[in-house]
């Protein structure tokens, strides 16, 4: 039972165009999303998340929207720049509860940046 | 500066096999985390830790176990290797509930 889901496997985007990146979540309880970048043959890094009190939140480049009642969030990249080449991965906890740190991962997203 | 390590980064083992793989940060964080990459499967939590001698069976902890006998050591230990446990382990830590997690570059496991 994926409690994480990103349902597109891959995507491919132009330089300078916008790249949106899914996730769909089913955990009523999650309270904290998070957005993280792998690189092949390393180690994945936080990239940016938001809290269920927001419903947006910006760093630079990238924008996270969280849509509760659908239990939806997405990635904004603009404009997509080919260094963004990467896989994806959405992840939530449930930090209401006993303050768990938990992560439950989606199964990721490959980002295709063209030139 | 502060760091998470694993070692090794690459490892080859025959099946029914003893492994160890080593997570070690200098971040003095409190929470561990271990969890195993497989095409299809994204990343999933196989054991965890909130504190010395705190162990904790993720999702996937079967033919696993940790122990944390220090803040900074985490070791995955793998009690008889199996084929269906060759993938790419990662250790991750955060400070507290509110920090993210920090992962390690990845051990890649292949069990013959």
């Amino acid at each position: 039972d994926q409690q994480v889901k990103q349902n597109s496997p891959s995507l491919s985007v132009q330089e300078g165009r916008i790249s949106i990146l899914n996730c769909d979540y089913t955990n009523s309880m999650f309270d904290y999303f998070l957005w993280y970048k792998k690189y092949p043959a390393e180690g994945p890094t936080f990239l940016i998340s938001i809290s269920s009190i927001k419903d947006k939140n910006e760093d630079g480049r990238f924008t996270v929207f969280l849509n509760k009642s659908a239990k939806h969030l997405s990635l904004h990249i603009v404009p997509s720049q080919p260094g963004d080449s990467a896989v994806y991965f959405c992840a939530a906890s449930a930090l209401g509860q006993g303050g768990s740190e938990k992560l439950v991962f989606g199964k990721g997203t490959k980002l295709t940046v063209n030139p | 500066d502060a760091e998470i390590t694993q070692s090794p980064r690459h490892k080859i083992t025959e099946t029914g096999r003893q492994v160890t793989l080593a997570c070690h940060q200098t971040w003095n964080h409190n929470n561990m985390f271990w969890y195993r990459q497989d095409l299809g499967h994204g990343l999933r939590l196989i054991h965890y830790s909130y504190g010395v001698h705190d162990t904790n069976k993720g999702e996937v902890s079967d033919g696993y176990s940790v122990s944390r006998s220090n803040t900074e050591d985490l070791p995955l230990t793998l009690e008889s290797a199996a084929s269906s446990q060759t993938s790419v382990y990662f250790c991750a830590s955060s400070g507290d509930r509110t920090e993210t997690q920090y992962f390690g570059p990845g051990t890649r496991l292949l069990v013959l």
